[in-house]
């Protein structure tokens, strides 16, 4: 099953409006949770990296007062697009890396929200 | 030069072929190395890690060549439901502070 839950996982809006995306780590208790865009045909485009309890690390050329992350748990982080425009449509992945088995660590993904701003 | 560079494809291959997937990345301290698997429209899936010794999972084959700074994917015996796009994964760890880069996929089809 799922180890990691996305919500919503189909939004449509208005320009303008902000749009919240809950990330949860299921079972696991997830040291980072990373925030990814993909637009269509592209690969995955990291956003930000963020740790419980810190302020997130936001990759060049990401506007980290358009795109709010709050990673308020070990299980939870959101993010939240301010302000949607029509280029924000794409498609928002989160992943959170821990620790499943003793040993190992690994990163799983949400099954992605998509984003279409009218 | 791109952090990690993939050869977007397409590979087209006739099922039951053997195809291979190399993928550079330009930091030579990366520690961590992933194959994920993308399905049109989903998300990447962890298809295998990349150990130093190389590693086997049924029909697939993952090594790490650290002095070419590489690592590749080799896939046997292709079967119709493994046409997706492959992405690895480079991860680099400094100062507590973990980067996780993404290649931009090759995408294999396989064809009957």
């Amino acid at each position: 099953g799922a180890v990691v839950s996305q919500h919503p996982s189909r939004v449509i809006c208005k320009s303008g409006t902000s749009v919240k995306i809950e990330c949860r780590s299921l079972d696991f208790q997830a040291t980072t949770m990373f925030w990814y865009r993909q637009f269509p045909k592209q690969s995955l485009m990291l956003m930000a990296t963020s740790n419980e309890g810190s302020k997130a690390t936001y990759e060049q050329g990401v506007e980290k007062d358009k795109f709010l992350i709050n990673h308020a748990s070990l299980t939870l982080s959101t993010l939240t697009v301010t302000s949607a425009h029509p280029e924000d449509s794409s498609f928002y992945i989160c992943s959170a890396r821990g620790i499943l088995a003793p040993g190992t660590e690994t990163q799983y993904f949400g099954p992605g929200t998509r984003l279409l701003v009218l | 030069r791109k952090e990690v560079e993939q050869d977007p494809g397409p590979f087209n291959v006739p099922e039951g072929a053997t195809v291979a997937f190399n993928c550079t990345y330009s930091n030579s301290a990366s520690q961590s190395f992933f194959w994920y698997r993308q399905d049109c429209r989903k998300e990447p899936k962890l298809l295998m890690s990349v150990y130093s010794s190389g590693n086997e999972d049924g029909r697939f084959t993952a090594q790490l060549n650290r002095a070419s700074q590489y690592i590749s994917l080799l896939i046997r015996d292709s079967k119709l439901s493994d046409s997706a796009t492959y992405l690895c994964v480079v991860i680099f760890i400094s100062g507590g502070y973990q980067k996780v880069t993404f290649g931009t996929g090759t995408k294999l089809q396989v064809i009957p």
